[in-house]
């Protein structure tokens, strides 16, 4: 079974600064994806960004990025330019065979103004 | 597209009740995801279904709980004889089985269940 961990449950952060959320995984697979989804107080979780493991690169979404670290099994999250709007749960999540997601505990990131 | 929705939003119930909760899917996803989620803590899978057909069960799923997918679009969970530690936020999720966004789950805003 795979497991997800996310070693940081709270994170603060002001507003215009930035914030990296880590994120390890275990796995003997060596094709998978990785994701970060975003869950704010009361709302529906929803994607923020994906990477693949074949790919070397890592993703990138606006002023989201990952660093991508499969030897390792580690993959962080960068929030750049924080705004107040980014204050949610954020959960590392694990998929292989293209279909089942695994996530971890979740890291409550609280952006001050 | 309307996303996906669940109903109904928010249930209270007594310990040995039954209850069923309803998703509906985005329509062209042939993927459709239950999971549970209680406070402060990652969701976890429970069953998976392709088109009509349940493909996986985790073992969390006990034979108190049952979800079917009739034809292909619409899912529900039933949870017979409710107990105290049933009391969860239950999500659904929808994703494609192919094409560029193949993997990403599209989510409800979930059925939170509170069993007194």
């Amino acid at each position: 079974a795979q497991t997800v961990t996310q070693s940081q449950p709270e994170m603060s952060v002001q507003e215009a600064e930035t914030v990296t959320l880590s994120c390890t995984y275990d796995t003997s697979e060596s094709n998978y994806y990785l994701f970060w989804y975003k869950q704010p107080p009361s709302r529906q979780m929803i994607l923020v960004i994906r990477q693949e493991a074949y790919k070397q690169q890592n993703a990138t979404e606006n002023r989201f990025s990952v660093n991508f670290q499969k030897a390792a099994k580690s993959f962080s999250l960068k929030i750049s330019d924080s705004q107040l709007g980014d204050t949610a749960m954020y959960f590392c999540a694990f998929m292989k065979n293209d279909y089942k997601l695994s996530f971890g505990a979740g890291t409550t990131v609280t952006v001050r103004a | 597209d309307t996303g996906v929705s669940q109903d109904p939003r928010h249930k209270i119930t007594k310990r040995g009740q039954n209850v069923t909760f309803r998703c509906d899917p985005i329509s062209e996803h042939n993927r459709l995801y239950w999971y549970r989620q209680t406070l402060g803590q990652g969701p976890e899978f429970l069953t998976y279904f392709q088109n009509e057909a349940q493909l996986e069960k985790s073992r969390l799923l006990s034979d108190r709980f049952s979800a079917e997918r009739p034809k292909g679009s619409f899912s529900t969970l039933e949870i017979q004889r409710t107990e105290q530690g049933d009391s969860a936020m239950y999500l659904c999720a929808s994703s494609e089985s192919r094409g560029r966004r193949t993997g990403e789950l599209f989510f409800g805003e979930g059925s939170r269940l509170t069993v007194l």
